[in-house]
């Protein structure tokens, strides 16, 4: 089946520009839209994006000036980059598989970004 | 953007209890409308989407409702396994927006 797993710093400093990337392994990354959403400790989900396989996007608003995704169809992975970065920004950051034919049915485990000095 | 308001945002009920959980869109989404369950410390799970269809391998006793506006999470017979935050999400085009939350606990 489907497995997205999340990779990059845990670590970022303020001002700097944070960077994850999604692997998609067991299926293709055709077909779908690739999301990213966050959860700070405590609090609910927040939509960020999501990068079609054919790389349009579509961007939270309240994020859109600073985010920035992309796909790889080559390596069967999608990015996330996020610049100018506050504490804000520290959150686990999860990504999920979604169509409009079933919401989003696959997600990742999960990677916490701190941003500190 | 579609606004989307759950509640009650925090609910104790009795093992054994109907538990109902609602979620109301600020303009109507058809029945685009999803709902997550996430155990504490875990990764969030797709329960229901479009509205009323279960995901595959999610138990019976879950079952949803709705369209347009008014949406409804229903869980006909808690048990100690449900114990999570359940959200709803509108999905059908962006920006895609989850309520706040619901904090579903064991009395």
């Amino acid at each position: 089946q489907v497995q997205l797993q999340e990779s990059g710093p845990g670590l970022v400093k303020p001002s700097e520009t944070l960077s994850l990337t999604c692997t998609v392994s067991g299926g293709s990354i055709s077909s779908y839209y690739w999301n990213w959403i966050r959860q700070p400790a405590g609090k609910g989900l927040e939509w960020i994006g999501r990068v079609y396989f054919s790389g349009s996007t579509n961007y939270n608003s309240s994020l859109k000036s600073r985010v920035t995704m992309s796909v790889d169809t080559s390596k069967n992975q999608f990015s996330l980059k996020l610049s100018s970065v506050t504490a804000a920004d520290t959150a686990v950051y999860y990504c999920a598989r979604g169509a409009v034919a079933h919401a989003m049915d696959v997600w990742g485990q999960g990677t916490t970004v701190t941003v500190s000095s | 953007d579609i606004q989307m308001t759950q509640s009650p945002s925090s609910l104790s009920a009795s093992v054994g209890d109907r538990v109902t959980i609602t979620c109301r869109a600020s303009q109507g989404i058809s029945n685009y409308l999803a709902w997550y369950q996430q155990k504490p410390g875990k990764v969030p799970k797709l329960l229901i989407y479009a509205a009323s269809t279960l995901h595959s391998g999610v138990p019976s006793r879950f079952s949803g409702s709705g369209s347009g506006t008014d949406f409804t999470l229903t869980i006909s017979s808690l048990q100690p396994e449900d114990v999570a935050s359940y959200y709803c999400q509108k999905y059908n085009s962006a920006p895609i927006t989850f309520g706040q939350g619901t904090r579903l606990e064991i009395k």
